[in-house]
């Protein structure tokens, strides 16, 4: 199982460009997420899906867009890149039930914006 | 006032040294709790939940404190392998209420 996969690794932007994250677990896991990390800053949310065919608003969701493609893949789409979006995203899946609560995280994407 | 605060540190400690990490809460209605650890330039990953009676895994003991707002995480006998940041996790219930700290840093050293 390769767990949590996400291109790419790194992409530096000018101000104004697009460009789309991609995300795929093999988990089988119903929620995802994605989140920023900034210096000094814990991880906040920006989307999550907490089924197939739903989407929801975090805390930092201005200037993205995500889209869940079907239970693997949820993809995260910066539409015009501002320097603030400069950070390290992270998607995670998470196996939560009764029993569990736990997030996988993929890699991340390092994003500058320049 | 953050909902979730840790001392960011740095924590530099010998190896072998046993090191204690302290994490307090807002909201008093808070679910569950988690430490996960970060190397540096990785993702985060589960180190270990904290149950209300305090456990233990290894080397590692996390304990809860509701009346206080507070979890805490000791580390016996470090390891050079135990420097990393070390996150901690509060769920406040529902699947957008799980809320991370923005870590405490250990450094091990010989």
């Amino acid at each position: 199982n390769a767990g949590v996969t996400q291109t790419p690794k790194f992409q530096v932007l000018k101000t104004g460009q697009s460009m789309t994250l991609q995300c795929a677990q093999d988990m089988n896991h119903n929620s995802m997420y994605w989140y920023r990390q900034d210096p000094g800053m814990g991880l906040r949310l920006i989307y999550y899906s907490a089924s197939e065919g739903t989407t929801d608003k975090g805390e930092v969701p201005n200037g993205y867009n995500v889209s869940r493609l079907n239970k693997r893949e949820f993809s995260l789409r910066l539409e015009s890149a501002a320097p603030s979006q400069t950070s390290v995203y992270f998607c995670a899946s998470r196996d939560y039930t009764d029993r569990t609560d736990t997030q996988y995280f993929g890699p991340g994407t390092r994003l500058t914006v320049l | 006032r953050k909902e979730v605060e840790q001392d960011p540190g740095p924590f530099n400690v010998p190896e072998g040294a046993t090191v204690a990490f302290n994490c307090t809460y807002s909201n008093s209605a808070s679910q569950s709790f988690f430490w996960y650890r970060q190397d540096c330039r990785k993702e985060p990953k589960l180190l270990m939940s904290v149950y209300s009676s305090g456990n233990e895994d290894g080397r590692f003991t996390a304990q809860l404190n509701r009346a206080s707002q507070y979890i805490s995480l000791l580390i016996r006998d470090s390891k050079l392998s135990d420097s990393a940041t070390y996150l901690c996790v509060v769920n406040m219930g529902g699947y957008n209420k799980l809320i991370f700290g923005a870590g405490t840093r250990l450094a091990v050293h010989p």
